[in-house]
Order: C-alpha cells, then sequence, then structure tokens
C-alpha cells in the first residue's frame, strides 16, 4: 500500500520556529514536495527535494532522507498568514502526486 | 492567482446529471494533472496529460468520469450519472516537463450533488 503520515494539527506563536515531519511508504519514489493551502484557496508549491539535504527558500526550508523515507517541513519566524494547512506530496513514476492528509497549523500572537 | 483557471468555479447538480468542468493551464506547460479534494483530505490524484496524451489514470477513477486535452491546451473532465459522492472540490494543475514535483494548481471547482 501506499501511505504519507504526518502531524494532523501544529500550533505556535509568532516569530517561532516549527517543524512538520512526514514520513511515507510508497511504491516508487522520485521526491517530495511541500505544498500550503489556505482555507478556501488552491495547494501553492513550497519545495520539492529529489535528493537527500536541505532545500531553503526563504523563510521555509524542507528537507528529505531517502534512507528513512522521511521529510520534514521547517518554517521559520512564523507570521499570521502562515495559519494555514501544509501538505507532504510524493512524486511517483510519471508525475503523479501522492498527498497526505495535511497538517493544519494554527499561529497566535 | 498561478496562471490556472477552472471553471466553473462552483456546480450544483442533481443525482444523474452528467456535468463538464473545463482547466486552462499555464500556457508554457504541457502538463496537466485533475485532482479531486474532500474536506479534510489532500488532493486525490484522478488523471494526467502530457500534451493531449493521457498518459496516467488512478485506478480510483470510474468509468463515469473522462478528461480529454484535445488540441494540448485546455481540458474538460466530465462525470456522468452524478452521485452523492461526487460531490468535492476538483481541482487542476500544470507543470512544465521534468518539473513534476512543482505543480501550479487553479481555483478549483467546487461540485455538490444533491
Amino acid at each position: 500500500g501506499q501511505s504519507l503520515e504526518q502531524p494532523s494539527e501544529v500550533t505556535a506563536v509568532e516569530g517561532a520556529i516549527v517543524q512538520i515531519n512526514c514520513t511515507y511508504q510508497t511504491s516508487g519514489f522520485y521526491g517530495l514536495s511541500w505544498y500550503q493551502q489556505h482555507d478556501g484557496g488552491a495547494p501553492t508549491f513550497l519545495s520539492y527535494n529529489a535528493l537527500d539535504g536541505l532545500e531553503e527558500t526563504g523563510r521555509f526550508s524542507s528537507f528529505l532522507s531517502r534512507s528513512d523515507s522521511y521529510g520534514y517541513l521547517l518554517l521559520q519566524e512564523l507570521q499570521m498568514k502562515d495559519s494555514a494547512s501544509y501538505f507532504c506530496a510524493v512524486r511517483q513514476a510519471g508525475t503523479a502526486l501522492i498527498f497526505g492528509k495535511g497538517t493544519t497549523l494554527s499561529v497566535s500572537s | 492567482d498561478t496562471g490556472v483557471s477552472q471553471d466553473p468555479r462552483h456546480k450544483i447538480t442533481k443525482r444523474g446529471q452528467n456535468v463538464t468542468f473545463r482547466c486552462d493551464p499555464i500556457s508554457e506547460h504541457n502538463r496537466l494533472y485533475w485532482y479531486r479534494q474532500t474536506l479534510g483530505q489532500g488532493p486525490e490524484f484522478l488523471t494526467y496529460f502530457q500534451n493531449e496524451a493521457q498518459l496516467e489514470k488512478s485506478r480510483l477513477l470510474s468509468d463515469r468520469f473522462s478528461a480529454e486535452r484535445p488540441k494540448g491546451s485546455f481540458s474538460t473532465l466530465e462525470i456522468q450519472r452524478t452521485e452523492q459522492g461526487d460531490s468535492a472540490m476538483y481541482l487542476c494543475a500544470s507543470s512544465v516537463p521534468g518539473q513534476g514535483g512543482e505543480q501550479y494548481f487553479g481555483p478549483g471547482t467546487r461540485l455538490t450533488v444533491t
């Protein structure tokens, strides 16, 4: 079977750092993507890791360990606007993305 | 606004009716994807096209669902004999070749089957 596991909810305060973990078991793996989705909005692309290691894009960083079937999204200097759902997604052979159920991040002041 | 547009944004239909949705991807993207999302879940892959060729379909896609991309530009998704379980947000996304992990989503069409 195929599964992606990520926490259902995370809470944090403005200015803090939060890490959202994702573990996966899939048949075929090309890379791990992260998407952000605000209520009522469409998923928006944040990052993609095909190789092991850390990718940094502004306040967001994403990490992948292929040997551990594990990745995480790190959000720094949290802002209220970061309150959203965050999805990890595995890219399989072809280009289909298999999404996790998402992590709801709530940022408070 | 990612540049991917979908029409209509909302559709209410009665069970048993047919519905058709349209997606216009980013013009230079030759890959186009359809997903379905229900409340509290991540998007679920349905099918994808490279240019006009439909290269992959999810096993979850019943024969009531059909998608086309006749000229390799816009795409349509048709659902025949709709059922209440088809109520969901239908999302379209596009990407450039070699960057399938980086997909750009449209605003979605919310389907409600009564």
